[in-house]
């Protein structure tokens, strides 16, 4: 029962370079999440997928795209790091159609330099 | 949209004690409130959580009530335990919301002092 898979879990980057975040659910949930978390700023919500097929901005999106593979899996992109997206990384889903709450990755540390 | 107040961004409580975190919202259509618990170096975990059609909720030491006049939600940890100190997150999701529909507190630092 792994649940949600998040890989690197540590990564550092130079400014400029890019680099993909991967995310891998297997409780056939609708929807994921990319989310930030950086100190005393909560949980910020980057991308979500409602579905398989759907993409939408959440509300700090600048500097990332995302890619919705197929069901399973939900990858985040950084096309051109900047220090500013240093920070820690969280995936995320849910079957919202039943109103149930999120399931959490253990994250990705990343550190632009 | 809706907006969750979470208070107090620390605590701090002597082992044995009771410990409350409060959160408000601010849209009363919202019918479900999780609450989530973060581990130094893990992702957050669901612990408990309440829908707008029931007024509280336990399970073991943990309990949630809800208020839906005050729009403010709770979590009660009673007995608290060295392995209780992390950082916790309240929620709210409206109803209808979406996929998105799911808004975090800014989370409360947990500790336990033995």
């Amino acid at each position: 029962n792994a649940g949600v898979t998040q890989t690197p879990k540590f990564q550092v980057l130079k400014t400029g370079q890019s680099m993909t975040l991967q995310c891998a659910q297997d409780m056939n949930h609708n929807s994921m999440y990319w989310y930030r978390q950086d100190p005393g700023m909560g949980l910020r919500l980057i991308y979500y997928s409602a579905s398989e097929g759907t993409t939408d901005k959440g509300e700090v999106p600048n500097g990332y795209n995302v890619s919705r593979l197929n069901k399973r899996e939900f990858s985040l992109r950084l096309e051109s790091a900047a220090p500013s997206q240093t920070s820690v990384y969280f995936c995320a889903s849910s079957d919202y159609d039943r109103d149930g709450g999120y399931t959490f990755g253990s994250g990705t540390r990343l550190t632009v330099v | 949209g809706e907006n969750v107040e979470q208070h107090p961004s620390t605590l701090s409580v002597q082992e044995g004690d009771s410990a409350v975190i409060k959160c408000t919202y601010s849209d009363s259509a919202s019918n479900y409130f999780p609450w989530y618990k973060q581990e130094l170096g893990k992702g957050p975990q669901l612990i408990i959580d309440i829908r707008s059609n029931v007024g509280e909720k336990k399970d073991q030491r943990i309990a949630v009530t809800l208020n839906k006049t005050a729009k403010h939600f709770s979590l009660h940890i009673t007995e608290t335990q060295p392995e209780d100190s992390a950082v916790y997150f309240c929620a709210a999701k409206l109803s209808g919301g979406g996929a998105d529909g799911l808004t975090f507190g800014k989370g409360t630092h947990l500790i336990i002092q033995p």
